[in-house]
């Protein structure tokens, strides 16, 4: 079975910074990887998302997140954030060839700061 | 396309009084699930549904929920009795199995539940 760790419980940063926020998975078999992020009072909404081919994955909003198997990493990286970007931003994965069902990391909570 | 529907938004409700939440997918969708959410447990699947069968329910937490489905568009979360405990946000999400972004999932707004 899969699993994800979410390193950050809180990322806080200022605006105009970059930043990065950090996902690790377990499995023994091949992957799909998500990033969802959900503002406040809202449901999840997909930001990215890896299937196969390029490692380097563009999402909405100047995401973009890099599938590192060897690592079994998937980090989020925006080169410069604004307070719009506040929100919590969630890690998921699924394995390919299996149910599609997808388990969910416990979140990272990224707060920008004027 | 107006996305995954969900009601109530909000529900405060008494302990011991039945809830019952319900969701309507994305026309063409054949998957749906519901999550619940709180500070303590994260996100948490409950139960999911492929076209309109229960495929797995272990999340489930207990006898006092259950869901049901009985067409493709809609799908309720009861709880009877509820229990402060089961505060919390629940959400429906939906995919389809049919397109390309078979593994995407949709989510509603949620709905924001409090047992006092």
């Amino acid at each position: 079975a899969q699993s994800v760790t979410q390193l950050d419980s809180q990322v806080p940063v200022f605006e105009e910074a970059p930043v990065e926020l950090r996902c690790n998975y377990s499995s023994s078999v091949s992957v799909y990887l998500f990033w969802y992020v959900q503002y406040p009072n809202q449901g999840l909404q997909l930001l990215l998302k890896y299937l196969s081919g390029s490692t380097l994955v563009k999402g909405i909003n100047g995401f973009e997140a890099e599938f590192n198997k060897s690592q079994t990493s998937f980090h989020l990286r925006k080169p410069s954030v604004h307070i719009s970007d506040t929100a919590e931003y969630f890690c998921a994965v699924s394995e390919s060839g299996g149910s599609y069902i997808p388990t969910f990391g416990r979140g990272t909570s990224l707060i920008v700061h004027p | 396309d107006a996305g995954v529907i969900q009601s109530p938004r909000h529900e405060v409700t008494e302990m011991g009084q039945e809830v019952t939440l319900r969701c309507k997918p994305i026309s063409g969708h054949n998957s749906l699930f519901w999550y619940r959410q709180t500070m303590m447990r994260g996100l948490e699947l409950l139960i999911y549904f492929n076209n309109n069968v229960p495929i797995d329910d272990s999340g489930m937490p207990e006898d006092r929920f259950s869901a049901k489905m009985p067409n493709a568009s809609f799908s309720t979360l009861k709880i009877q009795p509820s229990e402060p405990r089961d505060s919390a946000v629940y959400f429906c999400a939906s995919s389809s199995a049919t397109s390309g972004s078979l593994v995407e999932q949709f989510f509603g707004p949620g709905t924001r539940l409090t047992v006092l």
